[in-house]
């Protein structure tokens, strides 16, 4: 089974630039789009990158998402942190016709 | 704008069904598939299965025995139905949209609690 593979937690300080990685467990991460969600506590979650790299309408440019097929990964950047970013952040691509996410990363923002 | 309202019962016992409905307002239901996820306390999402306005589904392997997702598209709505549940199964449960590889629109998620 395909499977995503983030870490579990990141840290950084406001201002500065964080990226998180995805890796794919089979195959290449290039094969079908990556989505990354952005979920605060207590709420649903919000997609802030589809199709690997495009923001949707509303999603700051300070986002920005990437493949690496040498490392068969995917990753998200978020450049000139804030204390709002502050959130848990899941990746998700598709296994044939089925969605499969990543174990999400805890972004803090010391 | 496409908004998505969820309703169903929030407390079950062992061995009884989940039953859930997802409501969509605001945009045409015939453009996108429509998806179940949840989220145990604490932890990650894991995705259930989803359905085309058509009636098209795809299930989670690991779910598929007790999964059944249905559309009204008279209603512009879309259901999920769990079978046998167990303490296992309670999460908060989220309704989605998703149109060819991007997922915009949420519902507000549903707490299952299942519990003797």
């Amino acid at each position: 089974n395909f499977m995503l593979t983030q870490p579990h937690s990141v840290s950084e300080s406001p201002g500065k630039t964080v990226t998180i990685s995805c890796t794919g467990s089979s195959g290449s991460i290039a094969s079908n789009f990556v989505q990354w969600f952005q979920q605060r506590p207590g709420r649903a979650p919000t997609n802030v990158i589809y199709e690997d790299n495009q923001r949707p309408s509303g999603v700051p440019d300070r986002f920005s998402g990437s493949i690496d097929t040498s490392s068969n990964s995917a990753s998200l950047t978020i450049s000139g942190l804030r204390t709002e970013d502050e959130a848990d952040y899941y990746c998700q691509s598709y296994d044939s016709s089925n969605w499969v996410f990543g174990g999400g990363t805890k972004l803090t923002v010391l | 704008q496409v908004q998505l309202q969820q309703w169903g019962a929030g407390l079950l016992k062992p061995s009884e069904t989940l039953s859930l409905i997802c409501g969509v307002y605001g945009g045409p239901f015939s453009d996108y598939y429509w998806s179940w996820i949840r989220q145990p306390p604490g932890k990650g999402l894991e995705w259930i299965g989803e359905i085309s306005h058509s009636g098209s589904t795809n299930y989670n392997p690991s779910l598929k025995s007790r999964v059944t997702i249905s559309v009204d598209t008279s209603k512009n709505q879309f259901s999920l139905k769990l079978s046998s549940v167990t303490a296992a199964d309670t999460a908060v449960y989220y309704c989605a949209s998703r149109a060819l590889w991007r997922s915009d629109y949420w519902g507000q998620g549903t707490l299952v609690t299942v519990s003797s």
